[in-house]
């Protein structure tokens, strides 16, 4: 069954604090994104990685890094975490370049 | 780049009812168009998608329609069911994902709403 695991379902944190978000697939997909959902806004793709060690700025990058050492695991980094950067995080894998998206819980961040 | 709109933001249907959101989209090179359903506390998950070579698609109750023209694609949901009270996003791209071309854009989302 295909899985996407993400390290915190919930996180808070404060202002200028860096913050790592992580994400785990099972089903040795190529391809890793980062999401970010807000209301009314849908999803905005923040980075994507279509092979390990390779990353691609997505629509809103600033202020956001990605690291993909081994290809299961995708992270995001949050260097110095701002309150207009609380929102919910989604992680998601494919297997191929434009198919079905596989996306992992969530994780809620808060930034004080 | 690729722009999606979706409406309406909010849906409150009786059970049994029929639901149809719709999304239009800017780019007219996009030729993917997948629908995901996202319940409380959970991620989005796929439900159906349509490429552009072919105007409707069928899984039991829903279905999509595209109408390349007009650049735009409904997701419609017949005989509703409280299960099917979620929020439903579109997304829309263009394919390969090289240089960005690929990648989904995502409509703003619809909070269906079906009430017993």
């Amino acid at each position: 069954d295909v899985k996407v695991t993400q390290s915190s379902r919930y996180l808070v944190k404060r202002t200028g604090e860096k913050v790592f978000l992580e994400c785990v697939q099972d089903m040795d997909h190529e391809n890793m994104f980062w999401y970010r959902q807000d209301p009314g806004l849908g999803l905005r793709l923040i980075y994507f990685s279509y092979d390990v060690k390779m990353k691609e700025k997505g629509d809103i990058p600033e202020g956001y890094s990605v690291s993909r050492e081994k290809k299961e695991r995708f992270s995001l980094i949050l260097e110095s975490a701002s309150t207009n950067q609380t929102s919910m995080y989604l992680c998601a894998s494919s297997l191929w370049a434009v198919e079905t998206q596989y996306f992992g819980p969530g994780t809620r961040l808060l930034v004080l | 780049g690729e722009n999606v709109e979706q409406h309406p933001s909010t849906l409150s249907v009786q059970e049994g009812d029929s639901a149809v959101i719709k999304c239009t989209y800017s780019d007219s090179a996009s030729n993917y168009f997948p629908w995901y359903k996202q319940e409380l506390g959970k991620g989005p998950q796929l439900i159906i998608d349509i490429r552009s070579n072919v105007g409707e698609k069928k899984d039991q109750r829903i279905a999509v329609t595209l109408n390349k023209t007009a650049k735009h694609f409904s997701l419609h949901i017949t005989e509703t069911q409280p299960e099917d009270s979620a929020v439903y996003f579109c997304a829309a791209s263009k394919g390969a994902l090289d240089n960005q071309g690929g990648k989904l854009i995502f409509g703003q989302g619809t909070e269906l709403s079906v009430k017993p």
